[in-house]
């Protein structure tokens, strides 16, 4: 079975500091891995997506994520945080038959 | 613009009653999904369709169904609305089924149903 386990549902960085999300993956077949952002009272908006090229995937609005198979990792990064950055973040997992499993996400806060 | 369209925004729904929840996407996507998102628990699938014709069961199935007459329309109903049933309810599609995941997914904007 697949899972995804996001580390910290809330995370607090000051404005300027660097921004680090962490997601963990458990995957039998070759996994397909996502990050979703989701501001206030919208849906999900697709960040990045690494699908078996490169293992560094830049996104949109200067988010970054590895891909770490022998860590079984894919954490989201950001040099510099800025206020518009608050939002929830949720990390997916595909591959298998079932479709993308969604991690319960993370909470970013941006202090001033 | 291209994407998902779900209605309504928000209802307030009285316990007992039925109630649809629309969604319509112009990407000509073959798959789609209905999800709910609660508060500490993420989103869960509730039933989901890989072409028009066919639909499956998600993680909570139970109190919804759902119908696939087109690629574009996907309905959601709530044939006796129950308290818990208190969500946001998001709606997505993609390209590939469901079984082959490499592909990201489109959201619409979401409904927020509150039931009492």
């Amino acid at each position: 079975a697949q899972s995804v386990t996001q580390l910290g549902s809330h995370v607090s960085v000051s404005e300027g500091a660097l921004v680090l999300l962490r997601c963990n993956y458990s995957s039998s077949v070759p996994p397909y891995l996502f990050w979703y952002v989701q501001y206030p009272n919208q849906g999900l908006q697709l960040l990045l997506k690494y699908t078996s090229a490169a293992t560094l995937v830049k996104g949109i609005n200067g988010f970054e994520a590895e891909f770490k198979k022998s860590e079984t990792s894919f954490h989201l990064t950001k040099p510099s945080a800025h206020m518009s950055d608050a939002a929830e973040y949720f990390c997916a997992l595909g591959g298998g038959a079932d479709g993308l499993t969604f991690g319960k996400g993370t909470h970013l806060i941006i202090q001033p | 613009i291209a994407g998902i369209t779900q209605a309504p925004t928000s209802q307030i729904l009285a316990a007992g009653r039925r109630m649809t929840l629309r969604c319509t996407q112009d990407m000509r996507h073959n798959a789609m999904y209905w999800y709910r998102q609660d508060l500490g628990l993420g989103l869960r699938l509730i039933h989901y369709s890989n072409t028009a014709g066919t639909t499956g069961k998600g993680e909570v199935p139970d109190g919804y169904s759902v119908s696939r007459a087109n690629t574009d329309d996907f309905p959601l109903t709530l044939a006796s609305a129950v308290p818990s049933q208190t969500s946001v309810y998001f709606c997505a599609s993609s390209e590939a089924p469901r079984g082959r995941s490499n592909y990201g997914y489109t959201f619409g904007s979401g409904t927020r149903l509150t039931v009492v």
